[in-house]
């Protein structure tokens, strides 16, 4: 049973920190590994995916991978109220096609 | 279209109806996929697609469901003599081909609810 966890928060963060979204993953076959951010009442939006272990940034995100530990995580710098949302860890691989899903994590950026 | 497109956006109908929902993927995406996302829940994986065929059909909760594509584009999910369980936001989402480093794009989602 492939599982993906996630804290499912409420996590709150002030206007202008650093918010740290954190997942891990059951199945070390797994090869790929992506983040999305979900609206209230919308659907998921990818917003970063990484495949090598090590750091990947792109803007105010950086996700972080560790295949040894089985963890990955986000990173939101100079976090802004926009950035309040529900974000989903999605994780591919092994024999699986499809995605499997966490729980995710709610975050609120406090003005 | 530049997104995948679904619909109907929300549809209710009575439980022991049958339910028909749509999704056009992203134009060239030969992989498409579909999920639930019950309330509060994370995504539920139900069935995707190589072109026309379906691989895995292992998430399909029952039997009452089932799903189609046609010339490697539109596909189909039809949901038979509907029960109040089956109440959630169906998601479709389309990756450029089948692969561990395919990114999947999200439609917009059909709401649907059983009374």
């Amino acid at each position: 049973q492939k599982e993906v966890e996630q804290n499912s928060g409420p996590l709150s963060v002030p206007e202008g920190a650093i918010a740290s979204l954190n997942c891990t993953y059951s199945d070390r076959g797994s090869q790929s590994f992506f983040w999305y951010r979900q609206y209230s009442g919308k659907s998921p939006e990818l917003i970063m995916f990484i495949y090598s272990n090590g750091d990947k940034e792109d803007g105010r995100f950086t996700a972080q991978l560790n295949k040894a530990s089985q963890y990955v995580s986000l990173l939101i710098r100079d976090s802004q109220p926009s950035d309040s949302a529900t974000y989903l860890c999605a994780v591919n691989g092994g024999s699986a096609r499809q995605l499997t899903f966490g729980s995710g994590t709610q975050l609120t950026v406090l003005p | 279209g530049a997104g995948v497109s679904q619909s109907p956006s929300n549809k209710v109908t009575e439980k022991g109806k049958d339910v028909e929902l749509r999704c056009d993927p992203i134009s060239g995406h030969t992989a498409l996929y579909w999920y639930r996302q019950s309330l509060g829940q994370g995504l539920e994986f139900l069935i995707y697609f190589q072109g026309n065929s379906a691989p895995d059909k292992s998430g399909l909760p029952s039997d009452r469901f089932s799903a189609e594509r046609t010339g490697g584009s539109v596909s189909t999910l039809t949901i038979q003599r509907t029960q109040q369980e089956d109440s959630a936001v169906y998601l479709c989402a389309s990756s450029l081909a089948v692969g561990e480093h395919q990114p999947q794009h999200f439609g917009d989602g059909t709401r649907l609810s059983i009374l």
